[in-house]
């Protein structure tokens, strides 16, 4: 398998809902990644883990809480997100942090 | 403060001929830089890497160049189609923080 896998594709979600967006790799890689797409713009980073500890959270707002349960899963909890926080979401992971990225296809979220 | 630059918001290339994008950066060192592509609503794709010590590397009609003196990688997409239409990101490593930044990407339009 040398996908990386997001569910879901697309996320609807008030202000004060609370959601997951997950993310599956089974290549065996060590690193995990999440980054936050805007129009337009390139990824910018969120939070990455190495060997299942978080490594770099880049001053996220704490409405934003990553997980990491095991090497191949990656979660991205949401509570009371605003409607700024509406962009593309995106997966990555790496043989080891700084090596070549592999991406998911992304969840689209849309905050009302 | 480190900056990645990547020429122009969007390239326009008529279909056979050859595309050069450019990423300059500043008060880097990189080891290594890589290239993705990135296509609308996914997520990016992993091209090329080359090293430092490394002046040319390819791949099919692909073609990257890295000039650590000029702070310049040229990425050369040679008999292009339009296929090769996308968002192109270029990614030196490592920033001042151990980090893999993305510049601002270059959209090609490759015009039948």
């Amino acid at each position: 398998d040398t996908e990386v896998t997001q569910t879901p594709k697309h996320l609807v979600m008030g202000m004060t809902n609370k959601k997951s967006l997950k993310c599956e790799q089974h290549m065996g890689h060590r690193a995990m990644y999440w980054y936050k797409q805007k129009a337009k713009k390139p990824p910018e980073l969120m939070f990455v883990y190495s060997y299942e500890k978080l490594s770099i959270n880049e001053s996220v707002p704490s409405r934003f809480s990553p997980e990491c349960p095991n090497s191949s899963l990656l979660n991205l909890h949401l509570h009371a997100l605003q409607p700024e926080d509406s962009a593309l979401y995106l997966c990555a992971s790496g043989r080891q942090a700084a090596d070549t990225q592999y991406f998911g296809p992304g969840t689209r979220l849309t905050v009302l | 403060s480190q900056k990645i630059e990547q020429n122009s918001e969007a390239l326009n290339i008529q279909e056979g001929k050859t595309a050069t994008l450019t990423c300059n950066y500043t008060n880097y060192s990189p080891a290594y830089l890589q290239w993705y592509r990135q296509d609308p609503g996914r997520g990016p794709v992993f091209l090329l890497l080359i090293r430092e010590n490394e002046k040319e590397k390819r791949k099919e009609r692909l073609k990257v160049t890295f000039d650590t003196t000029l702070k310049q990688s040229l990425f050369h997409i040679t008999a292009s189609q339009p296929a090769d239409s996308a968002t192109y990101l270029c990614a030196p490593y490592p920033d001042r923080d151990d980090k893999i930044i993305f510049g601002k990407g270059t959209r090609l339009h490759i015009l039948p």
